[in-house]
C-alpha cells in the first residue's frame, strides 16, 4: 500500500465550479498535511496546509481533514482557468514529506 | 523570499558517467532533501539531510549518494549513471519538522 494515494484523475470542471480533490494516507503517525500546487514544467508550491481536524479555509481554497479515517480533501471553489494544474498531497511524519501522485486538474473556460 | 536554486535546469549524460547535481538555499534552512519525480509515480524521496555531513535514506536511495559539507549546499551523485535514473531531480529545503518544504527548479536528467 502506498504512504499516500489520490484519485488519479484527470478531473475535468467547468469554470466557476467547485472542484474536489481527495487524498488518503497509511501512518496514522501522520502529524501534518499539505497541498502542493505544480504547474507543468514547474515545480511544486505550497497553497495549503492543516494539522487539526475540521476544516481550514484559505479564499477559494478548504482543507479538510479527517485524521480517524485518515483522509484529507480540497476544494477549490469558484475554479478558474488558472487552477488547472497537478494538485499534490503530502504528509509528514518526522522529517520526511510524503507525497501523493498528484491529481491533475483542468478548468475549462 | 526563499531561494533553492540546482546547478542546472537540463542535463544530458552518458551511462556510466559520474554525475553531480547541486542544490544551495539561501535560508539558513536545517533540512535539505533531494526526489525525483517520474510520471505516475510522483514525487519519490532519495535522500534528506537535517544537519551539516548528516544524512538519511530516503524511499530509494539505491544508486545515489550525497554530501553535505556546508549547511547551504546539499550534492546529489550518481556514482555511474544509468538510463533508468532518467527523470526530473527536485532538491527542496525546509526549516523544522513541519514548516513550508521550498523547491528549486528541477534538472531534467537525461542518460543515454
Amino acid at each position: 500500500q502506498k504512504e499516500v494515494e489520490q484519485n488519479s484523475g484527470p478531473l475535468s470542471v467547468p469554470e466557476g465550479a467547485i472542484a474536489s480533490l481527495n487524498c488518503t494516507y497509511s501512518d496514522r503517525g501522520s502529524q501534518s498535511f499539505f497541498w502542493y500546487r505544480q504547474y507543468s514544467g514547474k515545480s511544486p508550491e505550497l497553497i495549503m496546509f492543516i494539522y487539526s481536524n475540521g476544516d481550514k479555509e484559505d479564499g477559494r481554497f478548504t482543507a479538510q481533514l479527517n485524521k480517524a479515517s485518515q483522509y484529507v480533501s480540497l476544494l477549490i471553489r469558484d475554479s478558474q482557468p488558472s487552477d488547472s494544474a497537478t494538485y499534490l498531497c503530502a504528509v509528514i511524519r518526522d522529517y520526511k514529506l510524503s507525497f501523493g501522485a498528484g491529481t491533475t486538474v483542468t478548468v475549462r473556460a | 523570499d526563499v531561494k533553492v536554486t540546482q546547478s542546472s535546469r537540463y542535463l544530458v549524460k552518458r551511462t556510466g558517467e559520474k554525475v553531480f547535481l547541486e542544490c544551495v538555499q539561501d535560508m539558513d534552512h536545517e533540512n535539505m532533501f533531494w526526489y525525483r519525480q517520474d510520471p505516475g509515480l510522483g514525487l519519490r524521496l532519495i535522500y534528506f539531510s537535517y544537519d551539516v555531513k548528516m544524512k538519511e535514506k530516503g524511499d530509494i536511495p539505491e544508486g545515489y549518494s550525497v554530501s553535505r559539507e556546508k549547511k547551504e549546499r546539499f550534492s546529489l551523485i550518481l556514482e555511474s549513471a544509468s538510463t533508468n535514473q532518467t527523470s526530473m531531480y527536485l532538491c527542496a529545503s525546509r526549516n523544522g519538522a513541519a514548516n513550508e518544504q521550498f523547491f528549486g527548479p528541477g534538472t531534467r536528467l537525461t542518460v543515454l
